[in-house]
């Protein structure tokens, strides 16, 4: 998988938006971008992939910079229950994930 | 719709010791994979199967062994339980869609303590 780039934790109050950033400036033309989290005690949950074109779903919306070599995971309004470590990560052959040490989103109170 | 089950939820196992973690999907997947997750670490493949009876190594395989005799289920087999198998194992399964363009779905983990 290319390689990504995230900052290890970012704070959030709740009700606010979070913009969680990813930098994956090896990526090819025919990677697609994932981010998936993972709740405490819990397995990963897929949140969000996109190619080239942001993409909205009912979790969140995925922008993705022109040159692809970056990209935005956009929690509109946190709650609390958004407090997880999201990992952006390329996927290649076979689908299978390669997970770096992801993002650590805290959400306040 | 069940997705992705794992059993046991939590095993201690004596050095030495065989067991199979157990993995069934419900979602006519082909793909099925494994992952270990140590503290503080994200997840790393061990072993992943494109389809009943294809299975192939990830990152790190040594100890482990899995078959896939059905699409539904992709067993995981420790031969010979050792201290540094200690971890949080997940199995996910995902359609055969493009390349990168399908989700995975993971199980609730294996919780396994090796004394």
């Amino acid at each position: 998988d290319a390689k990504t780039t995230q900052p290890n934790s970012m704070e959030s109050n709740e009700e606010e938006p979070v913009h969680l950033p990813c930098n994956h400036s090896t990526i090819s033309g025919t990677d697609y971008i994932h981010w998936y989290r993972q709740l405490p005690s819990q397995g990963p949950e897929y949140v969000i992939h996109g190619l080239t074109s942001n993409v909205n779903n009912r979790m969140a919306s995925l922008a993705i910079a022109e040159d692809r070599k970056s990209s935005t995971l956009i929690l509109h309004r946190a709650t609390l229950r958004d407090a997880a470590v999201y990992y952006c990560i390329l996927p290649s052959g076979y689908s299978t994930l390669t997970f770096g040490k992801g993002t650590m989103l805290l959400v306040s109170p | 719709n069940a997705g992705v089950t794992q059993t046991p939820k939590f095993q201690v196992l004596k050095t030495g010791q065989s067991m199979t973690l157990q993995c069934a999907q419900d979602m006519n997947h082909e793909y099925m994979s494994w992952y270990r997750q140590d503290p503080g670490m994200g997840l790393r493949l061990i072993h992943y199967s494109v389809g009943a009876g294809i299975t192939d190594q990830g990152e790190v395989p040594n100890g482990y062994n899995v078959s896939r005799s059905t699409t539904e289920d992709f067993p995981l087999r420790l031969l010979s339980a050792a201290p540094s198998q200690t971890s949080v194992y997940f199995c996910a399964s995902s359609y055969s869609g493009p390349q990168g363009n399908t989700e995975a779905f993971f199980g609730q983990g294996t919780r396994l303590t090796v004394v």
